[in-house]
């Protein structure tokens, strides 16, 4: 399996807290990205990042936000989470290889 | 934008039987990269095989193996004497050669493992 971590795996959180959901990768990798995905369900890409203070939304309309301080961590933050946030979280990386190398995924609960 | 279309949402096989995956997809590029990754229910998303558009033999991984015709932009996944272990959402991407290169997902194919 490939070197990406993600932070927590598993979170139930009540309505209007702040929530920053982890990612790092031990590869190097310039390239990062955020989908969200329901269940059983299409990626959705949120958030991409093409290096160091670089990032961009992508094609799903979030009102999460990024940065991108260090190559190795990529972090998601919700500034008030609501239950339509409710879903799964992954994050991904590449490089030249080619291939996105994904995170086990972030499974987020807002009540 | 490029869009990757999976037109089976289910698919079933019987274990030890071979079964075949539809994707296509719309691009005006002549260089770029395909993939078929597998997520097994609540695991990670793992590549599966990978294909160079400019490759003109098909990509094999021991039981899978991939049937790409560029110029019908098709790109099918078969699985070889399938497993309960193949049991799995499948999803077809595409990726450009270019910078930039933003990948684009299908939206998948749970396939069920009949024992």
């Amino acid at each position: 399996e490939a070197d990406i971590y993600q932070t927590p795996r598993y979170l139930v959180i009540g309505t209007g807290k702040k929530i920053t959901l982890e990612c790092s990768q031990t590869m190097g990798h310039d390239k990062m990205y955020w989908y969200q995905q329901d269940p059983g369900m299409e990626l959705h890409l949120i958030h991409y990042s093409y290096g160091v203070n670089s990032t961009e939304k992508g094609d799903l309309s979030s009102e999460s936000t990024v940065s991108r301080i260090r190559t190795e961590h990529f972090p998601l933050t919700l500034e008030s989470a609501r239950p339509s946030h409710t879903s799964q979280y992954l994050c991904a990386s590449s490089y030249i290889s080619y291939e996105q190398y994904f995170g086990p995924g972030t499974r987020l609960t807002v009540t | 934008a490029q869009t990757v279309t999976q037109s089976q949402p289910e698919m079933s096989v019987q274990e030890a039987e071979t079964v075949t995956l539809s994707c296509t997809y719309d691009t005006s590029e002549s260089d770029y990269y395909l993939f078929w990754y597998k997520q097994p229910p609540s695991r990670q998303m793992i590549l599966v095989i990978r294909q160079e558009a400019y490759k003109q033999q098909n990509a094999t991984e021991n039981r899978f193996s991939v049937n790409f015709q560029k110029a019908a932009k098709s790109f099918s996944l078969k699985i070889s004497d399938s497993q309960l272990g193949d049991a799995a959402m499948y999803f077809c991407a595409y990726r450009s050669a270019m910078a930039g290169n933003q990948f684009y997902f299908g939206t998948g194919t749970s396939l069920t493992v009949i024992p």
